[in-house]
């Protein structure tokens, strides 16, 4: 099986900044099948990211996805307050242990 | 919009079993793969099950195979979970997701199924 491997595990930005959050596979995937979702507590989890590079509805365009192979990466330019959360990275029916991003 | 609503949650003993529900909104329900996912006190989010769109597919994560079962009513545009010989580490927040893009979108509010004596 493959295991989606998140880093860091906790980032610490200020509003304004740009935050970079990784994700790694195990072994090589499709990236079409690579998603990135927002969390924040009490609420559903929201899809921010399919296909390892295009938004969902509804998603503003200060984040972006990229990557290939077994690294993707999900960037948040110009970090408001709402984006402060716990990020998940996915593929099929595993998801990655997810990443807090705080307010510094 | 598509909207899902999950209900039958609540405090159950070790040993009991709990079946949850959720409604779909806004979206032909029956053309769609669904889920449901576990978020246990301070972890991840983890997959739990997922059923096709005539229930000829069903597949469960390890730890839930023999106890779980989810199912679905097209006509009630419904989803459930039967949950049978739970156990503590079952405790968790259930959500049932919509399968679109080999994504989960969109997601409940989640439902609390707390397993204590």
């Amino acid at each position: 099986d493959i295991v989606l491997t998140q880093s860091p595990g906790t980032l610490s930005m200020s509003p304004g900044e740009r935050a970079t959050l990784s994700c790694r596979a195990s072994q090589t995937i499709i990236s079409t099948y690579l998603a990135w979702y927002q969390h924040k507590p009490g609420q559903a989890p929201r899809l921010i990211i399919y296909g390892a590079s295009n938004r969902a509805t509804g998603i503003p365009d200060r984040f972006s996805g990229s990557g290939s192979g077994t690294d993707f990466t999900l960037t948040i330019s110009g970090l408001e307050p709402e984006d402060f959360a716990v990020y998940y990275c996915q593929q099929f029916n595993t998801f990655g242990p997810g990443t807090k991003l705080e307010i510094k | 919009e598509a909207q899902l609503v999950e209900s039958g949650g609540g405090l159950v003993q070790p040993g009991g079993s709990l079946r949850l529900s959720c409604a779909a909104f806004g979206f032909p329900f029956s053309s769609y793969w669904m889920s449901w996912v576990r978020q246990a006190p301070g972890k991840g989010l983890e997959w739990v099950a997922n059923i096709n769109q005539d229930e000829s597919e069903k597949y469960y994560v390890d730890s839930v195979k023999g106890r779980f079962t989810i199912s679905r009513d097209n006509a009630k545009n419904s989803l459930y979970l039967q949950m049978n010989s739970l156990r503590a580490e079952d405790t968790a927040v259930y959500y049932c997701a919509r399968r679109h893009r080999n994504c989960f979108d969109p997601w409940g509010q989640g439902t609390l199924v707390t397993v204590s004596s």
